[in-house]
């Protein structure tokens, strides 16, 4: 296994476009999380899966954003009609069932709104 | 709310200087500890963990202690490399949630 993989690792986009990103977590965690990370901060939480099902979700999570685990695999972030406030670090994380053991993050991918 | 509060950065030290970065926290019931280690372009990896009072979480040469009295994990290195400049962050996880809380990092910069 080779890690959590995400997908692109950059994407630049035009104010008002959609975007998505991937990301694959490690094939035994059935827990993947989505975080967003801004210059200067740590990672904020968005979102959070169980296998498939959506458990909690952030109140930074506007209507915009949209995320999906559709076979529990490997999830989807979508941003609708993007803003220049968008701009920033998305990070994948996952994990066993607990967490104790910690979390495995990818690289991310970094979104840049012009 | 669980919160985590880090020393401010950047921290600048030379080669082989001993290293100490503050955590303290705030937390619902007895939270797991994690420090995280962030390099240049890439996402966070998991440095060293702590799941209860009194436990030592250590690797590469780092260590930090869950003080239960004080709330802290204050992060330590006895003689620090330029290889170690990067971002660490603390986290913690409450029992009973399944979603980490960071802390905003402190950029750690090393001289030869």
């Amino acid at each position: 296994d080779t890690g959590v993989s995400q997908n692109p690792r950059h994407k630049i986009t035009k104010r008002g476009q959609n975007v998505t990103f991937r990301c694959d977590p490690i094939s035994e965690h059935n827990r993947l999380y989505w975080y967003r990370q801004t210059l200067g901060q740590g990672p904020e939480f968005l979102t959070y899966f169980q296998n498939e099902a959506q458990l909690e979700k952030s109140r930074l999570l506007s209507d915009r954003f949209s995320a999906e685990r559709p076979k529990g695999s490997f999830s989807t972030l979508e941003i609708q009609r993007t803003e220049q406030g968008d701009s920033a670090m998305y990070l994948c994380a996952s994990s066993l069932q607990s967490g104790t053991d910690g979390y495995t993050f990818g690289s991310g991918t970094r979104l840049t709104v012009v | 709310g669980d919160s985590v509060t880090q020393m401010e950065g950047p921290v600048t030290l030379s080669e082989e200087a001993f290293l100490t970065i503050n955590c303290t926290y705030t937390a619902t019931g007895y939270p797991s500890l994690f420090w995280y280690v962030q390099y240049p372009g890439e996402g966070l990896q998991l440095l060293l963990k702590a799941t209860k009072a009194d436990d030592k979480g250590s690797n590469k040469g780092f260590e930090a202690t869950y003080r239960k009295e004080t709330t802290s994990f204050h992060l330590e290195k006895g003689s620090v490399q330029v290889s170690d400049s990067a971002v660490y962050f603390c986290a913690l996880l409450s029992g009973g949630s399944y979603i980490p809380t960071f802390g905003r990092g402190t950029s750690l910069i090393v001289h030869p």
